[in-house]
């Protein structure tokens, strides 16, 4: 159970390109997903707490209209890196709580997206 | 700022030993951790959580909680070759699960 799936797991496009990730809790409902990103040797950087129903939280640095979140159900999250250039390019990761179980329920995380904008 | 410590290593360990980890973490009102381990270029997995004072066991994992002491600990018995990765300790900070990670402890075991 609690598996999360990440799409797509690897994307090259170009500079100034806009990059849609999708990451969806496939058996439970996940009221709030995480996206983090990391480079490489670094530690998981979260960039936002995604809500279903409403407007992300942004963590203090992340650029919201860089980043655009969209949570519309409870199953499905999206990050949308708006005009990627290189320093965008990252390994992004997604991650959700099942709703069910209360407050002490962990974070499961999807495969992570590779992201290199030339 | 609420922080989660751990020693980055790498935490070399023979094959078969015991390898043990640990991570302090500054909110005393915490109630709730993870570990989770992440091998080199994937993603993080959840291999154990634990909530009250105590040892929780799974397999070759053992977790260990003193909140008074506001540590936290994961041993490894029996490693082999295929633990090798970053273990990375995590606390839950608010009611929406958020968590505060740890910068991780890289494990190598070595054959």
């Amino acid at each position: 159970g609690a598996v999360v799936s990440q799409h797509p797991s690897w994307v090259i496009c170009k500079s100034g390109t806009s990059v849609k990730i999708e990451c969806r809790s496939l058996d439970f409902q996940a009221t709030t997903m995480f996206w983090y990103r990391q480079f490489p040797k670094q530690s998981l950087m979260l960039m936002a707490t995604s809500n279903e129903g409403s407007k992300a939280t942004y963590e203090q640095g992340v650029e919201k209209d860089k980043f655009l979140i969209n949570h519309a159900s409870l199953t499905l999250s999206t990050l949308t890196v708006t005009s990627a250039h290189p320093e965008d390019s990252s390994f992004y990761i997604c991650s959700a709580r099942d709703q069910a179980g209360g407050y002490n329920q962990p974070q499961h995380f999807g495969d992570g997206t590779r992201l290199s904008i030339l | 700022q609420k922080e989660v410590e751990q020693n980055s290593g790498p935490l070399s360990v023979p094959e078969g030993a015991i390898a043990s980890l640990n991570c302090t973490y500054s909110d005393r009102g915490s109630q709730s951790f993870f570990w989770y381990r992440q091998y080199s270029g994937k993603s993080p997995e959840l291999i154990m959580f634990i909530y009250s004072n105590g040892d929780k066991e799974d397999g070759r994992f053992t977790a260990q909680l003193n909140k008074a002491s506001q540590y936290v600990s994961l041993l490894i018995r029996d490693s082999q070759p295929s633990d090798s990765a970053t273990y990375l300790c995590a606390v839950l900070t608010d009611s929406w699960g958020k968590l505060q990670f740890g910068s991780g402890t890289q494990v190598v075991v070595t054959p």
